[in-house]
Protein backbone atom coordinates (compact mmCIF):
# COMPACT_ATOMS: atom_id res chain seq x y z
CA UNK A 1 0.00 0.00 0.00
CA UNK A 2 1.15 3.35 -0.93
CA UNK A 3 1.90 5.96 2.18
CA UNK A 4 4.01 7.46 4.23
CA UNK A 5 5.74 6.18 6.85
CA UNK A 6 7.59 8.12 10.06
CA UNK A 7 10.10 6.54 12.14
CA UNK A 8 10.04 5.85 15.55
CA UNK A 9 6.71 6.53 17.11
CA UNK A 10 7.88 8.07 19.80
CA UNK A 11 11.75 9.06 20.78
CA UNK A 12 13.36 10.81 23.74
CA UNK A 13 16.33 12.83 23.32
CA UNK A 14 18.56 14.42 26.21
CA UNK A 15 19.46 17.69 26.37
CA UNK A 16 22.38 18.59 24.04
CA UNK A 17 21.95 15.41 21.91
CA UNK A 18 20.56 15.84 18.11
CA UNK A 19 18.08 13.05 16.97
CA UNK A 20 16.88 12.71 13.55
CA UNK A 21 13.45 11.99 12.29
CA UNK A 22 12.73 9.65 9.21
CA UNK A 23 10.07 9.98 6.97
CA UNK A 24 9.66 7.66 3.79
CA UNK A 25 7.22 7.98 1.35
CA UNK A 26 6.49 5.88 -1.52
CA UNK A 27 3.64 7.51 -3.20
CA UNK A 28 6.36 9.19 -6.48
CA UNK A 29 5.06 12.46 -4.84
CA UNK A 30 7.42 15.18 -5.36
CA UNK A 31 6.70 18.18 -2.25
CA UNK A 32 7.66 16.37 1.12
CA UNK A 33 6.96 18.71 4.53
CA UNK A 34 7.81 18.59 7.77
CA UNK A 35 5.17 20.25 10.47
CA UNK A 36 5.69 20.92 14.28
CA UNK A 37 2.28 20.85 16.76
CA UNK A 38 1.78 21.97 19.79
CA UNK A 39 -0.93 21.30 21.93
CA UNK A 40 -3.61 24.56 20.96
CA UNK A 41 -1.00 25.63 18.41
CA UNK A 42 -2.37 23.93 15.40
CA UNK A 43 0.56 23.03 12.50
CA UNK A 44 3.30 25.18 12.20
CA UNK A 45 5.80 24.39 9.04
CA UNK A 46 9.65 23.58 9.98
CA UNK A 47 10.97 22.77 6.24
CA UNK A 48 9.69 21.93 2.65
CA UNK A 49 11.02 20.31 -0.53
CA UNK A 50 9.49 20.81 -3.63
CA UNK A 51 12.18 18.90 -5.62
CA UNK A 52 15.43 16.18 -4.85
CA UNK A 53 17.94 18.45 -3.42
CA UNK A 54 16.22 21.21 -2.61
CA UNK A 55 14.96 22.56 0.45
CA UNK A 56 13.32 25.66 1.69
CA UNK A 57 12.64 26.67 5.64
CA UNK A 58 9.53 27.32 6.96
CA UNK A 59 8.23 29.37 9.82
CA UNK A 60 10.09 27.71 12.65
CA UNK A 61 13.46 26.10 11.37
CA UNK A 62 15.95 27.11 13.47
CA UNK A 63 17.05 24.48 15.30
CA UNK A 64 16.01 22.08 12.62
CA UNK A 65 18.05 20.62 9.42
CA UNK A 66 17.00 18.59 6.88
CA UNK A 67 18.13 16.55 3.64
CA UNK A 68 16.51 15.78 0.43
CA UNK A 69 19.16 13.18 -1.34
CA UNK A 70 15.96 10.74 -2.76
CA UNK A 71 12.71 11.22 -3.55
CA UNK A 72 11.31 9.15 -1.56
CA UNK A 73 13.19 10.33 1.83
CA UNK A 74 13.17 13.43 4.12
CA UNK A 75 14.99 13.20 7.09
CA UNK A 76 14.35 15.95 9.88
CA UNK A 77 17.42 16.73 12.36
CA UNK A 78 16.42 18.02 15.84
CA UNK A 79 19.34 19.94 17.04
CA UNK A 80 20.82 20.48 20.27
CA UNK A 81 20.05 24.60 19.37
CA UNK A 82 16.06 23.88 19.23
CA UNK A 83 15.21 25.18 22.60
CA UNK A 84 11.89 23.97 22.77
CA UNK A 85 11.97 20.51 20.60
CA UNK A 86 9.17 18.41 22.79
CA UNK A 87 6.28 18.47 20.38
CA UNK A 88 4.99 16.22 18.21
CA UNK A 89 6.62 16.30 14.31
CA UNK A 90 4.05 15.51 11.38
CA UNK A 91 5.92 14.15 8.11
CA UNK A 92 3.53 14.87 5.09
CA UNK A 93 4.06 14.47 1.01
CA UNK A 94 1.97 16.34 -1.87
CA UNK A 95 1.91 15.80 -5.95
CA UNK A 96 3.32 19.10 -6.13
CA UNK A 97 2.37 22.79 -5.04
CA UNK A 98 -0.42 25.14 -5.44
CA UNK A 99 -4.24 24.49 -4.90
CA UNK A 100 -5.20 20.93 -5.03
CA UNK A 101 -1.76 19.72 -5.70
CA UNK A 102 -1.43 20.55 -2.33
CA UNK A 103 -3.52 17.90 -0.57
CA UNK A 104 -1.38 16.55 1.61
CA UNK A 105 -1.14 13.25 2.93
CA UNK A 106 0.17 12.71 6.35
CA UNK A 107 2.92 9.67 8.10
CA UNK A 108 1.40 8.81 11.58
CA UNK A 109 3.42 11.41 13.38
CA UNK A 110 7.00 11.29 15.93
CA UNK A 111 6.09 12.58 19.78
CA UNK A 112 9.47 13.78 20.88
CA UNK A 113 10.41 14.25 24.62
CA UNK A 114 13.40 15.60 25.79
CA UNK A 115 14.43 13.97 29.04
CA UNK B 1 0.33 37.19 5.23
CA UNK B 2 -1.75 34.11 4.66
CA UNK B 3 -3.70 33.53 7.73
CA UNK B 4 -6.16 30.93 8.83
CA UNK B 5 -8.60 31.57 11.84
CA UNK B 6 -10.67 29.05 13.53
CA UNK B 7 -12.80 30.77 16.53
CA UNK B 8 -14.19 28.01 17.93
CA UNK B 9 -11.85 25.86 20.21
CA UNK B 10 -14.36 23.58 20.73
CA UNK B 11 -17.52 22.18 19.82
CA UNK B 12 -20.25 19.49 21.31
CA UNK B 13 -23.04 18.25 18.65
CA UNK B 14 -25.40 15.19 19.46
CA UNK B 15 -24.94 12.26 17.86
CA UNK B 16 -27.33 11.91 14.24
CA UNK B 17 -27.03 16.13 14.91
CA UNK B 18 -25.62 18.14 11.73
CA UNK B 19 -22.65 20.43 13.10
CA UNK B 20 -20.67 23.12 11.28
CA UNK B 21 -17.04 24.20 12.07
CA UNK B 22 -16.04 27.84 11.30
CA UNK B 23 -12.91 28.75 9.21
CA UNK B 24 -11.89 32.38 7.66
CA UNK B 25 -9.24 33.19 5.88
CA UNK B 26 -6.95 35.64 4.81
CA UNK B 27 -5.04 35.93 1.24
CA UNK B 28 -4.72 39.11 -1.21
CA UNK B 29 -4.00 35.82 -3.51
CA UNK B 30 -6.59 35.33 -6.25
CA UNK B 31 -6.39 31.93 -7.33
CA UNK B 32 -5.82 29.25 -3.64
CA UNK B 33 -7.14 26.23 -2.36
CA UNK B 34 -8.89 25.81 1.18
CA UNK B 35 -8.98 22.43 2.87
CA UNK B 36 -10.33 20.45 5.55
CA UNK B 37 -8.20 17.77 7.95
CA UNK B 38 -9.44 15.43 10.79
CA UNK B 39 -7.30 14.85 13.07
CA UNK B 40 -8.26 11.49 15.24
CA UNK B 41 -6.68 10.80 19.32
CA UNK B 42 -4.33 8.62 17.43
CA UNK B 43 -2.44 11.51 15.60
CA UNK B 44 -2.80 11.07 11.98
CA UNK B 45 -4.37 13.46 9.73
CA UNK B 46 -7.07 12.98 6.81
CA UNK B 47 -8.14 14.73 4.26
CA UNK B 48 -11.72 15.48 3.97
CA UNK B 49 -12.32 17.99 1.36
CA UNK B 50 -10.93 20.30 -0.97
CA UNK B 51 -12.75 23.63 -2.54
CA UNK B 52 -10.82 26.04 -4.86
CA UNK B 53 -11.39 29.48 -5.22
CA UNK B 54 -12.64 29.58 -8.54
CA UNK B 55 -15.08 26.16 -7.88
CA UNK B 56 -18.60 27.82 -8.74
CA UNK B 57 -20.59 24.98 -6.58
CA UNK B 58 -19.48 24.11 -2.76
CA UNK B 59 -17.95 21.04 -2.74
CA UNK B 60 -19.31 17.54 -0.69
CA UNK B 61 -17.48 14.51 0.04
CA UNK B 62 -20.15 11.95 1.66
CA UNK B 63 -21.25 13.79 4.82
CA UNK B 64 -19.06 16.87 4.46
CA UNK B 65 -19.74 19.55 3.19
CA UNK B 66 -17.74 23.10 2.47
CA UNK B 67 -19.75 26.15 2.52
CA UNK B 68 -17.51 28.21 0.69
CA UNK B 69 -18.21 32.22 0.63
CA UNK B 70 -15.80 33.84 -1.12
CA UNK B 71 -16.87 37.69 -0.47
CA UNK B 72 -16.91 36.85 3.30
CA UNK B 73 -13.60 34.87 3.17
CA UNK B 74 -14.64 31.63 5.00
CA UNK B 75 -15.13 28.12 4.22
CA UNK B 76 -16.98 26.62 6.97
CA UNK B 77 -17.16 22.50 7.23
CA UNK B 78 -20.47 21.13 7.85
CA UNK B 79 -20.86 17.60 9.00
CA UNK B 80 -24.15 15.93 8.64
CA UNK B 81 -25.71 13.34 10.55
CA UNK B 82 -22.70 13.05 13.34
CA UNK B 83 -21.27 9.88 14.17
CA UNK B 84 -19.38 9.21 17.33
CA UNK B 85 -16.62 8.30 15.11
CA UNK B 86 -16.63 12.40 14.29
CA UNK B 87 -15.12 12.79 17.29
CA UNK B 88 -11.83 14.41 16.51
CA UNK B 89 -9.92 17.81 16.05
CA UNK B 90 -10.42 19.24 12.94
CA UNK B 91 -8.01 21.67 10.92
CA UNK B 92 -8.76 24.67 7.90
CA UNK B 93 -6.02 24.89 5.85
CA UNK B 94 -4.83 26.74 2.68
CA UNK B 95 -2.39 27.37 -0.21
CA UNK B 96 -1.93 29.05 -3.18
CA UNK B 97 -2.03 28.23 -6.75
CA UNK B 98 1.42 28.93 -9.13
CA UNK B 99 3.15 30.35 -5.64
CA UNK B 100 6.95 29.25 -4.62
CA UNK B 101 5.85 28.24 -1.34
CA UNK B 102 3.18 25.73 -2.03
CA UNK B 103 2.33 24.54 1.85
CA UNK B 104 -0.47 23.99 3.99
CA UNK B 105 -1.08 26.98 6.13
CA UNK B 106 -3.36 25.68 9.11
CA UNK B 107 -5.65 27.65 11.80
CA UNK B 108 -5.40 26.39 14.95
CA UNK B 109 -7.95 23.67 15.14
CA UNK B 110 -11.58 23.17 16.62
CA UNK B 111 -11.96 20.16 18.61
CA UNK B 112 -15.38 18.19 17.97
CA UNK B 113 -16.69 16.00 20.54
CA UNK B 114 -19.87 14.09 19.12
CA UNK B 115 -22.85 13.17 22.09
CA UNK B 116 -24.43 9.84 22.24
Amino acid sequence: DGGITQSPKYLFRKEGQNVTLSCEQNLNHDAMYWYRQDPGQGLRLIYYSQIVNDFQKGDIAEGYSVSREKKESFPLTVTSAQKNPTAFYLCASSIGSGGRNTEAFFGQGTRLTVV
Amino acid sequence: AQKITQTQPGMFVQEKEAVTLDCTYDTSDQSYGLFWYKQPSSGEMIFLIYQGSYDEQNATEGRYSLNFQKARKSANLVISASQLGDSAMYFCAMSLYGGSQGNLIFGKGTKLSVKP
